[in-house]
């Protein structure tokens, strides 16, 4: 049974650059979490799908959007990139809305030059 | 301000002894507790957990205790083995919220 997955795998783009990043929960788990990891810090929340709806939203600046598609994977995007934007970007799904144990993917490693 | 802390950014212990991590939150409504453990290259893998109702969850090498009263949990692994050797994180959340908030992380070094 695949885990979660996320593409791609390594992303290295310009400032002021668009990405997408993509992540496909675990088969049955309806919720989608999205974490940016930098350097030497721990993850920290951006956004939580649930049944395709927006639940919840970190302090990101309106450039990080996502979305959840009808087969729950996700999307997150983020737009005029920054050299601070430049982290591991982390996916994770549950089954519900509660926060038991979440499972997370391998991570999108963004650098942006 | 951080809301969830790691005091200690690395711990190095010998094979066969026992690792104790540490972790501080400020939140009051925190009622969850998570740890995970993360190899470079991968994401975080779940550990264990615990909800405020327990003061203690075990699992095979691995114990979580609880201080509600101190704010303050912990990580025994015992007995701890080379390929335990990794970054650990203490997340915590209410457990009807959006969100984990992760603390900075331990690097744990188990020598041979």
């Amino acid at each position: 049974d695949a885990g979660v997955t996320q593409s791609p795998t390594h992303l290295i783009k310009t400032r002021g650059q668009h990405v997408t990043l993509r992540c496909s929960p675990i088969s049955g788990h309806k919720s989608v979490s999205w974490y940016q990891q930098v350097l030497g810090q721990g993850p920290q929340f951006i956004f939580q799908y649930y049944e395709k709806e927006e639940r919840g939203r970190g302090n990101f600046p309106d450039r990080f959007s996502a979305r959840q598609f009808p087969n729950y994977s996700s999307e997150l995007n983020v737009n005029a990139l920054l050299l601070g934007d430049s982290a591991l970007y982390l996916c994770a799904s549950t089954w519900g809305l509660e926060n038991t144990e979440a499972f997370f993917g391998q991570g999108t490693r963004l650098t942006v030059v | 301000d951080q809301q969830v802390k790691q005091n200690s950014p690395s711990l190095s212990v010998q094979e066969g002894r026992i690792s104790i991590l540490n972790c501080d939150y400020t939140n009051s409504m925190f009622d969850y507790f998570l740890w995970y453990k993360k190899y470079p290259a991968e994401g975080p893998t779940f550990l264990i957990s615990i909800s405020s109702i327990k003061d203690k969850n075990e699992d095979g090498r691995f114990t979580v205790f609880l201080n509600k009263s101190a704010k303050h949990l912990s990580l025994h692994i015992v007995p701890s083995q080379p390929g335990d050797s990794a970054v650990y994180f203490c997340a915590a959340s209410d457990l009807y919220g959006q969100n984990f908030v992760f603390g900075p992380g331990t690097r744990l070094s188990v020598l041979p």
